[in-house]
């Protein structure tokens, strides 16, 4: 089974910094998904990375996808406490757009 | 907007319990998931369907099952909780192939 570690698993950081978040695949990565999550609710949709070496940005947030390294990066800037939350990297597994995911990040920004 | 609803945001239960988790999305997703998330284990895939009446297993089917009579709705089932199902478990949905899976707010089940 295909496994997804992050890391950090946690990150404190100081509004107005920039910090990256990374996702490794124990497989090759075909697309990966970014979702965040505030805390105690659900996940929301960030972005979706098709091909190697695809980068797309949504508002302060760019993810970037190597499929040589297995990895999948996602970057702030000037981070802000809305961006506060944990973020995940999710990968399709098998059938029925089944998603596996990584155990996350717990992203704190302070002011 | 599109949405996943769970009935129950909190559940507290005790040991021995049936409990009944209830989502339903509002989009004619034909897929739907329910996962568990815990602290240092990520979202893990409990169980899914992708039509009505149909199910399958996914990484930790022990000790749950589902049911999907209608398209909309998707009920996990815990038919004698026990304290190590204490979590947060979130439903999902999506359509046939498509890759973006839409969440609920999640529920957060606590069982004494």
């Amino acid at each position: 089974s295909q496994e997804l570690e992050q890391s950090p698993q946690s990150l404190i950081v100081q509004e107005g910094k920039n910090l990256t978040i990374n996702c490794t695949s124990s497989k090759t990565l075909y697309g990966l998904y970014w979702y965040k999550q505030k805390y105690g609710e659900g996940l929301i949709f960030l972005m979706m990375l098709q091909k190697g070496g695809e980068e797309k940005s949504h508002e302060k947030i760019t993810a970037k996808l190597d499929e040589k390294k297995q990895q999948s990066s996602l970057h702030i800037t000037a981070s802000q406490p809305s961006h506060a939350g944990i973020y995940l990297c999710g990968v399709h597994t098998g059938t029925a757009s089944k998603l596996t995911f990584g155990t996350g990040t717990r992203l704190q920004v302070t002011l | 907007d599109v949405k996943v609803t769970q009935s129950s945001r909190y559940l507290v239960k005790r040991t021995g319990e049936k409990v009944f988790l209830e989502c339903v999305q509002d989009m004619d997703h034909e897929n739907m998931f329910w996962y568990r998330q815990d602290p240092g284990l990520g979202l893990r895939l409990i169980y899914f369907s992708y039509d009505v009446k149909m199910k399958e297993k996914g990484d930790i089917p022990e000790g749950y099952s589902v049911s999907r009579e209608k398209k909309e709705r998707f009920s996990l089932i815990l038919e004698s909780a026990s304290t190590n199902q204490t979590s947060m478990y979130l439903c999902a949905s999506s359509l046939v192939g498509a890759n973006v899976l839409t969440f609920g707010a999640g529920s957060r089940l606590t069982v004494l």
